[in-house]
């Protein structure tokens, strides 16, 4: 597609109930990164995944939370048993080279989770 | 590890006015640096990004930066405000080998 396409927008769940929020990169980039942003705390780093090398899951903040990315593409951030805590807008973003190296990373518009 | 300071959380500017938001960075060699907006209910856009070279760039919507490797500092700068720059700026870091991380980010208000 044209950009990053995140789905839902939009999330309300229960506590407790798991949650799975879906990516879609743009097509040929390789590295893809998932971000929380809270009120206040600016963008927090989640995960990142780079071509096929193993992903860095040194900022996801418990074990609840995981990510896999299908053939190189299409990720998922999953969360499991959510937490009031969990409530933020989750962004997903992809970038030709990791770490912003010679470009930029382009974002999506997030999912805003809710949870009560 | 890389991290990155945005020292002022809001700031308030009157249109027309000069605008300067600060943004200091830890990283051992040279970063790749960039700014990011984010207006309300948007996704993030990129404003302008440094990699190399020249150590002040021109970014859109008027707004430059400035890389300053002695204080470790890139400052986004915008010669006169406009009330559509009211956003939120986010500064960040890449290193090349790792992920973006983010500055926690300034408000801008702009008053008539």
């Amino acid at each position: 597609g044209a950009g990053v396409s995140q789905s839902p927008s939009n999330k309300v769940t229960e506590k407790g109930k798991d949650v799975e929020l879906r990516c879609d990169p743009i097509s040929g980039h390789t590295a893809l990164y998932w971000y929380r942003q809270s009120l206040g705390q600016g963008l927090e780093f989640l995960i990142y995944f780079q071509g096929n090398s193993a992903p860095d899951k040194s900022g996801l903040p418990s074990d609840r939370f995981s990510a896999e990315r299908t053939g190189g593409s299409v990720s998922t951030l999953t969360i499991q048993r959510t937490q009031q805590e969990d409530s933020a807008v989750y962004l997903c973003a992809s970038s030709s080279k990791i770490g912003g190296g010679g470009t930029e990373a382009f974002f999506g518009q997030g999912t805003r989770l809710t949870v009560v | 590890a890389q991290s990155v300071t945005q020292p002022d959380i809001h700031i308030t500017v009157s249109e027309g006015a000069s605008l300067e938001l600060r943004c200091n960075y830890s990283y051992g060699a040279t970063p790749y640096l960039f700014w990011y907006v984010q207006s309300p209910g948007q996704g993030l856009q990129l404003l302008l990004k440094y990699f190399s070279g020249d150590t002040l760039v021109q970014g859109i919507k008027g707004f430059e930066a400035e890389f300053k490797r002695s204080q470790s500092s890139f400052n986004l700068r915008k010669p006169s405000v406009h009330w559509s720059d009211a956003a939120e700026y986010f500064c960040a870091v890449g290193t090349g080998y790792s992920t973006l991380t983010f500055g926690k980010g300034t408000m801008l208000l702009v008053s008539p």
